[in-house]
């Protein structure tokens, strides 16, 4: 069963440091989406993405991250500059076309700690 | 915005026994409401699903109902097994120019053999 995959499973970084969170969203899916779960936390919506540009995104989502589809099968997400309140796991996800006509698909996070 | 609330934040139950989960939300726009399974060190996997034109769906032992009016939505676990012990989320969704799922606070459900 197709599924989306996320590097690195941890990422330990400085507070200040540039890091790049990586998805293979699920290969015929067109929208894609970036959310974080601090530890104890609910899960909250970061970005949305379709069609090479930014559908929609949260207020948690400042001039600090940016999203990015390289090469047709990576997504990415980039924090230019870690706090320490970034710390939290992030979810990549996919979906066939825009909800709610297709269900989103849970990538199994990215733990990001910064020090 | 969005706003869903979700209870109980924990429940244990006895195998076998039957389990609720609760879910309210705050705009009536919002007309997808899906609940997801979420398993130590993995992320979240959609269970099951209700969309607004329906006011409940069952797969197999796993059912959810929604009404609209009262704006809330449940997940009904039946002959619960071990393997049902996670944390369960509710979400919702509005239709159309508003992809974003909006989370519940979880639920982690325990299932005691």
């Amino acid at each position: 069963e197709p599924e989306v995959t996320q590097t690195p499973s941890h990422q330990v970084t400085q507070m200040g440091q540039e890091v790049i969170l990586r998805c293979v969203p699920i290969s015929n899916h067109l929208y894609f989406y970036w959310y974080r779960q601090i530890l104890g936390q609910k899960v909250e919506f970061l970005v949305s993405f379709y069609n090479n540009e930014i559908s929609e995104k949260s207020e948690i989502f400042d001039d600090q991250f940016s999203v990015e589809r390289p090469d047709g099968s990576n997504f990415t997400l980039k924090i230019r500059s870690t706090k320490l309140e970034d710390s939290a796991m992030y979810f990549c996800a996919s979906s066939l076309d825009r909800p709610p006509l297709y269900e989103q698909y849970f990538g199994p996070g990215t733990r990001l700690t910064v020090t | 915005g969005e706003n869903v609330e979700q209870h109980p934040s924990t429940l244990s139950v006895q195998e076998g026994d039957s389990a609720v989960i609760k879910c309210t939300y705050s705009d009536s726009a919002s007309n997808y409401f899906p609940w997801y399974k979420q398993e130590l060190g993995k992320g979240p996997q959609l269970i099951i699903d209700i969309r607004s034109n329906v006011g409940e769906k069952k797969d197999q032992r796993i059912a959810v109902t929604l009404n609209k009016t009262a704006k809330h939505f449940s997940l009904h676990i039946t002959e619960t097994q071990p393997e049902d012990s996670a944390v369960y989320f509710c979400a919702a969704s509005m239709h159309f120019g508003n992809e974003k799922l909006t989370f519940g606070t979880g639920t982690r459900l325990t299932i005691i053999p």
